[in-house]
């Protein structure tokens, strides 16, 4: 059954270095998504990519995190400057079509990549 | 801004038996769609089930059904038969209140124990 994919599964970083997280999403899906999980809190959206574009981002994606598609297959994010705070499990995940064009709007998630910065 | 309450922060069902996992969502989109996610204490998170606003019926998957009430906007998570394997914490999620892509909201979670 195809999967979203991503690496590293665990990354540690010393603070203000720069991160890219990697996904793979599933391979015939358009839409793509980065959230991120605070331990022990909930789940929070970051950003949606479509049509090789950012189409939403939440307050939380600031200037120091960027979204990328360089190929066909992968679908990354970049945090340019980390910080204490960013540490976090971040999840990428992707669906095959967009709300309200019928069912099969399932957003599949990856592993997640936890991120820990010293 | 959308939000999601799920009340119950722990669970506790004997295995083999059905339970109920409670979630409310507050919009006023006519048109969203509502999910359920596991997540098992390995991190992952897995999909479980969706509801589109305006599907008659009531969504299942295998032993999850979704027990959507519109009028109350509340849709819970019903669980036939737990097993040891379903010890994990579950969340509810919907796209309402976003943009047309897919933004989702979160609830809380809670955290299912089955007992033997």
């Amino acid at each position: 059954e195809p999967e979203v994919t991503q690496t590293p599964s665990h990354q540690v970083t010393q603070m203000g270095q720069e991160v890219i997280l990697r996904c793979v999403p599933i391979s015939n899906h358009l839409y793509f998504y980065w959230y991120r999980q605070i331990l022990g809190q909930k789940v929070e959206f970051l950003v949606s990519f479509y049509n090789n574009e950012i189409s939403e981002k939440s307050e939380i994606f600031d200037d120091q995190f960027s979204v990328e598609r360089p190929d066909g297959s992968n679908f990354t994010l970049k945090i340019r400057s980390t910080k204490l705070e960013d540490s976090a499990m971040y999840f990428c995940a992707s669906s095959e079509r967009g709300p309200g064009q019928g069912r099969r709007y399932e957003q599949y998630f990856g592993p997640g990549t936890r991120l820990t910065v010293t | 801004a959308q939000k999601i309450t799920q009340t119950q922060p722990g669970m506790f069902v004997q295995e083999k038996e059905a339970v109920t996992l409670d979630c409310t969502y507050d919009t006023s989109d006519p048109s969203y769609g509502l999910f359920w996610y596991k997540q098992p204490s390995s991190g992952e998170m897995i999909f479980l089930i969706y509801q589109g606003s305006y599907d008659q019926q009531n969504a299942t998957e295998g032993r999850y059904s979704l027990n959507f009430q519109k009028a109350r906007k509340s849709a819970n998570l019903v669980i036939s038969a737990s097993q040891l394997g379903d010890s994990a914490m579950y969340f509810c999620a919907s796209d309402a209140g976003g943009t047309s892509y897919g933004k989702l909201t979160f609830g809380q979670g809670t955290i299912l124990t089955v007992h033997p």
